[in-house]
């Protein structure tokens, strides 16, 4: 039963245009979300979150949104560079007392330019 | 600043070997993590250690075992490797303030096992 779930194993962007990463929660007590990128031989890496008392978070060119009530975040990265070609990885979280991470099976993200 | 290493970052079995992957972290982190990445199925926690010498079971435990040897390291083990366990291994760690945990985690670069 998958409880973090992003639909769209990949995704092509035109440098310098909008990439919206989709992403699904079924667990009503996520109360924190992040996205995670990652390179190819190499770790992911923590790249933006979002507390569900919020519904945007912005850090230049990368912003999360979170819409509770059809458990649902996206991340938007404008404009897209070739750098940003990667594996991104959605994750979940209740931060009440210890929890373990969530994760999505990831959206490859290529950037042609 | 090292963060989070593992090693070794290859390695070939044969079925019915055993073998410790090792990790450790020096960014004083309480809480240590060893996932699993498989092609399409992202990244699923194997075990986890919530603080220094207590360690709980993730999603996909069996045939594994683990030790937090101090609050720097955290050894994953199998004891006889099987074919299923082909994968890419990454231990991870995280700060909890005050028993919470975010999610923030930091990875270590991976270790790629093949069990033939």
């Amino acid at each position: 039963d998958q409880q973090v779930k992003q639909n769209s194993p990949s995704l092509s962007v035109q440098e310098g245009r909008i990439s919206i990463l989709n992403c699904d929660y079924t667990n009503s007590m996520f109360d924190y979300f992040l996205w995670y990128k990652k390179y190819p031989a190499e770790g992911p890496t923590f790249l933006i979150s979002i507390s569900s008392i919020k519904d945007k978070n912005e850090d230049g060119r990368f912003t999360v949104f979170l819409n509770k009530s059809a458990k649902h975040l996206s991340l938007h990265i404008v404009p897209s560079q070739p750098g940003d070609s990667a594996v991104y990885f959605c994750a979940a979280s209740r931060t009440g007392g210890y929890q373990k991470v969530t994760f999505g099976i990831g959206t490859k993200l290529q950037v042609i330019p | 600043n090292a963060g989070v290493t593992q090693t070794p970052k290859f390695q070939v079995l044969k079925t019915g070997q055993s073998m410790t992957l090792q990790c450790a972290q020096d960014m004083n982190h309480n809480s240590m993590y060893w996932y699993r990445q498989d092609p399409g199925m992202g990244l699923r926690l194997i075990y986890y250690s919530a603080s220094e010498g207590t360690t709980d079971k993730g999603e996909v435990p069996n045939g594994y075992n683990v030790s937090r040897l101090n609050k720097r390291e955290f050894s994953l083990r199998l004891e006889s490797a099987a074919p299923s366990q082909t994968s890419v291994y990454f231990c991870a760690s995280s700060h909890t303030n005050r028993g919470r945990n975010t999610g923030e985690l930091f990875f270590g670069e991976g270790s790629r096992l093949t069990v033939l």
